[in-house]
């Protein structure tokens, strides 16, 4: 299976920006690279994806290195709803390969 | 429009018994996968269903099943349950196209089983 790597916590101000890095040096050159986010007691929901190029929309931006072993989600001004665990994910067809996803703490 | 339905929301079960949890997809969807997230294993993927059809499954004993229904509703079962079977079992739907790569999948608030 392919595998991501993550920090497990990580703390940012409220509206300041925070950056959470992504690891998949294993990654094929069909795997799409998938974020969610997972609130306290609901399922996991859609944040961005992209192959090759950065993406916005208007949840986030996702910066994807060029040899796409690494990524970056970049949410651009946290707020509270914003605390999360937010999974970096390799997406080959309809099956996800979840690591264990980095917890976001967003202090007021 | 509704969002994809888990049911139920919450189940105890006893060891040995078998259990049936059932997800109703997003008007449309086709693909329907499931997870079960545990505190110590996290999210991990069970299978995928497509067109009534099974196309992937994840590394769990047989113990696990599903199916899905022409109308793209799907269950899975557990037969003989034990102890390590409790957690979050989690369903996404996603559209169907070609490799289902690109589109994103929404998933419902699970159903979260305890086995006694």
């Amino acid at each position: 299976d392919a595998k991501t790597t993550q920090p497990n916590s990580m703390e940012s101000n409220e509206e300041e920006p925070v950056h959470l890095p992504c690891n998949h040096s294993t990654i094929s050159g069909t795997d799409y690279i998938h974020w969610y986010r997972q609130l306290p007691s609901q399922g996991p929901e859609y944040v961005i994806h992209g192959l090759t190029s950065n993406v916005n929309n208007r949840m986030a931006s996702l910066a994807i290195a060029e040899d796409r072993k690494s990524s970056t989600l970049i949410l651009h001004r946290a707020t509270l709803r914003d605390a999360a665990v937010y999974y970096c994910i390799l997406r080959d067809g309809n099956q996800f390969y979840f690591g264990t996803g980095t917890s976001l703490t967003v202090i007021p | 429009k509704a969002g994809v339905t888990q049911t139920p929301r919450y189940l105890i079960k006893t060891r040995g018994q078998q259990v049936t949890l059932s997800c109703s997809p997003i008007s449309g969807h086709r693909s329907v996968s499931w997870y079960q997230q545990t505190p110590g294993q996290g999210l991990q993927f069970l299978f995928e269903y497509f067109s009534e059809t099974q196309r992937n499954k994840g590394n769990f004993p047989g113990r696990f099943s599903g199916r899905q229904f022409s109308n793209s509703r799907s269950e899975m079962n557990v037969s003989t349950l034990e102890l390590g079977d409790s957690a979050l079992y989690l369903c996404a739907s996603s559209l169907a196209v070609a490799g289902g790569a690109t589109t994103e999948a929404f998933f419902g608030q699970g159903t979260r089983l305890t086995v006694v």
